[in-house]
């Protein structure tokens, strides 16, 4: 199957600065990247869905200053988690996929950040 | 509004014993239905999907699951649970239209006993 790989899988930043995860398809070009958080124990919450050079498309209740989604390029999307915050610290998955297409989407392994 | 249920946030089963694990969906149209498995700290893994044809569809680590469209349901099945299925479990649904996003259910946490 096709591959998205993540990185970093964990990072751990101070509070007050930035940082960004990097999604990549591997193998294939992906029309559409999304960006999902997951708090312990939970389900996931999608965040933002972005398409290849246009506009991230934010969910309701997602800070769009906060969390800035971009993609450049079909192979890769990135989600800067600006000015962390403790509260920031979670588990972000990506997930990539043909848009349209009778494909499922692919995820990534995850970033696990922590905000100190 | 589109939803995916997943009634049972824990369950717990003995090793070796048979496993149903629910998912029940509210979508418009026809839906694209996935079950997913997370280990601790991992992304996630796809077991099965349902895009159409035989509803009874065989997926990854011997599980299979069935739709039926007259309950909305998505359930997910082994008969033989391994101690390695102990993980979170979640189904989904995919929108068919506009972002082709992915509603996930809550999850179900299997636990499985030696």
């Amino acid at each position: 199957g096709a591959v998205v790989s993540q990185h970093p899988s964990r990072v751990i930043c101070k509070s007050g600065t930035s940082v960004k995860i990097e999604c990549r398809s591997l193998d294939f070009q992906a029309t559409t990247m999304f960006w999902y958080r997951q708090f312990p124990k939970q389900s996931l919450m999608l965040m933002a869905t972005s398409n290849e050079g246009s506009k991230a498309t934010y969910e309701q209740g997602v800070e769009k200053d906060k969390f800035l989604i971009n993609h450049a390029s079909l192979t890769l999307s990135t989600l800067t988690v600006t000015s962390a915050h403790p509260e920031d610290s979670s588990f972000y998955i990506c997930s990539a996929s043909l848009q349209g297409a009778i494909t499922e989407a692919f995820f990534g392994q995850g970033t696990r950040l922590t905000v100190v | 509004a589109q939803s995916v249920t997943q009634p049972d946030i824990h369950i717990t089963v003995s090793e070796g014993a048979s496993l149903e694990l629910r998912c029940n969906y509210s979508y418009g149209a026809t839906p694209y239905l996935f079950w997913y498995v997370q280990s601790p700290g991992q992304g996630l893994q796809l077991l099965l999907k349902y895009f159409s044809g035989d509803t009874l569809v065989q997926g990854i680590k011997g599980f299979e699951a069935e739709f039926k469209r007259s309950q909305s349901s998505f359930n997910l099945r082994k008969p033989s649970v391994h101690w390695s299925d102990a993980a979170e479990y979640f189904c989904a649904v995919r929108l068919n239209s506009g972002t082709y996003k992915y509603i996930f259910g809550t999850g179900t946490r299997l636990k499985v006993l030696a």
